[in-house]
């Protein structure tokens, strides 16, 4: 049992690349999220997932997309980043809507955009 | 809309003092979640405890203690004796009840770093 991993742990991207990064749980869960942390910012949602197929927008979705095509997968792509992109993403899911059940986060993702 | 403040950016004490980390919420629901998470050196997050709005109870963990008050809004986290091994980043967060047309997700205080020194 994995939980929640997160692939790639690290990346360098250049200004106007593309990538997505891989969210994976095992746990069977409904619902996942996508986080983005800043120093001294917390975490703040950027988009998530009540179930397969459905996604929606969070606190700073400008700049991303996401898909659910499978319940355990919730990717999360930059199609031109930019250097305010660099930051740790997370990745967490829940058995149930936020409040009412713990989030499981995943290690997180580096990334650095020069 | 929902905020949390946690005031406090940094706070460094000596091993096996006490400490309290304050975590004041806003939020227009009458039901709502409050946690906390614990972030070490490493990255990871690491739950630490969920509570519910209706459940005023303070809570006690071992050397963690919690101390909820609707009244002020707050949901402070105290560590008894502190243990080097405390030292983190640690996050208050706040989740509003579905209302079925509003954002799922926590929203989180910009965290609190602790520093024990031995």
């Amino acid at each position: 049992n994995a939980g929640v991993t997160q692939t790639p742990k690290f990346r360098v991207l250049k200004t106007g690349q593309s990538m997505t990064l891989l969210c994976a749980q095992d746990m069977n869960h409904e619902y996942m999220y996508w986080y983005r942390q800043d120093p001294g910012m917390g975490l703040r949602l950027i988009h998530y997932s009540v179930g397969e197929g459905t996604t929606a927008k969070g606190e700073v979705p400008d700049g991303y997309n996401v898909s659910r095509l499978k319940k355990q997968n919730f990717l999360l792509g930059l199609e031109s980043a930019a250097p305010s992109q660099t930051s740790v993403y997370f990745c967490a899911s829940s058995y149930a809507l936020s409040g009412t059940g713990e989030q499981y986060f995943g290690p997180g993702t580096r990334l650095t955009v020069t | 809309a929902q905020k949390v403040t946690q005031a406090q950016t940094e706070i460094s004490v000596v091993e096996k003092e006490d400490v309290t980390l304050d975590c004041v919420y806003e939020t227009r629901d009458t039901t709502y979640y409050l946690f906390w998470y614990k972030q070490p050196p490493s990255g990871e997050l690491v739950f630490l405890i969920r509570r519910n709005s209706f459940d005023e109870q303070n809570e006690i963990s071992g050397r963690y203690s919690w101390n909820f008050q609707k009244s002020t809004s707050s949901f402070n986290f105290t560590i008894t004796a502190s243990q080097v091994v405390d030292s983190a980043v640690y996050f208050c967060a706040l989740s509003e009840a579905w209302s079925g047309g509003g954002a799922d997700g926590l929203t989180f205080g910009k965290g609190t770093h602790l520093i024990i020194q031995p």
